[in-house]
């Protein structure tokens, strides 16, 4: 089945710096990756995806890109603020009626 | 749109007592997850329903947890007797079929 792994568990960057996170999955016919952002005591909410027909998609100081042939996709944060600590995660899925697999997910802590 | 609604938001229980927990899920949604988060083991998948219909249910840790969706604007998870290790939040997500999922806000259980 499909497995997807996420790094690193835990990243700490300085205010106004850039964060990445990355996630690899294992099934070719995956085609759907969203990622999902949870504070302290909260839900999951998403943030952000990606359709395996594009590479690269942005949204103000997010953006994901996704690489099919070496199967991996990044969450990339720029010009990082403090409201942007809390918990990734990424997940994979194979179609529109089939579940998500989830990343173990990464804190991430912005320094001030 | 109120989003995925649950109920309760906290339960606080005894060992050996019946616990229900609802979710109604995004009006036109067709299908409904039932996770479980811990510090220990993060996001588990319990079981998700496409059209009211369970699909996957290997997630259900054991026979004392059930779940079921009667109509497409209804489900419920049971646990009966519940023990110290369920306590966890769980979730409840709505999908409209293009992948993305929906968190309705938790309920935190807390066994004792």
């Amino acid at each position: 089945g499909e497995n997807v792994e996420q790094h690193p568990s835990t990243l700490s960057v300085q205010e106004g710096d850039s964060a990445v996170i990355k996630c690899t999955y294992s099934d070719s016919a995956s085609n759907y990756f969203p990622w999902y952002k949870q504070e302290l005591g909260k839900r999951p909410q998403l943030i952000i995806d990606i359709r395996s027909n594009v590479g690269e998609k942005k949204d103000q100081r997010i953006a994901v890109t996704l690489n099919k042939t070496a199967k991996h996709f990044s969450l990339h944060i720029t010009e990082t603020q403090p409201e942007d600590s809390a918990v990734y995660f990424c997940a994979a899925s194979k179609g529109s009626n089939y579940q998500l697999i989830w990343g173990a997910g990464t804190k991430l802590i912005i320094k001030p | 749109d109120a989003g995925v609604i649950q109920s309760p938001r906290h339960e606080v229980t005894e060992m050996g007592q019946e616990v229900t927990l609802r979710c109604k899920p995004i009006s036109g949604h067709n299908s409904l997850f039932w996770y479980r988060q811990t510090m220990m083991r993060g996001l588990e998948l319990l079981i998700y329903f496409n059209n009211n219909v369970p699909i996957d249910d290997s997630g259900m840790p054991e026979d004392r947890f059930s779940a079921k969706m009667p109509n497409a604007s209804f489900s419920t998870l049971k646990i009966q007797p519940s023990e110290p290790r369920d306590s966890a939040v769980y979730f409840c997500a709505s999908s409209p079929d293009r992948g993305e999922q929906y968190f309705g806000p938790g309920t935190r259980l807390t066994v004792t």
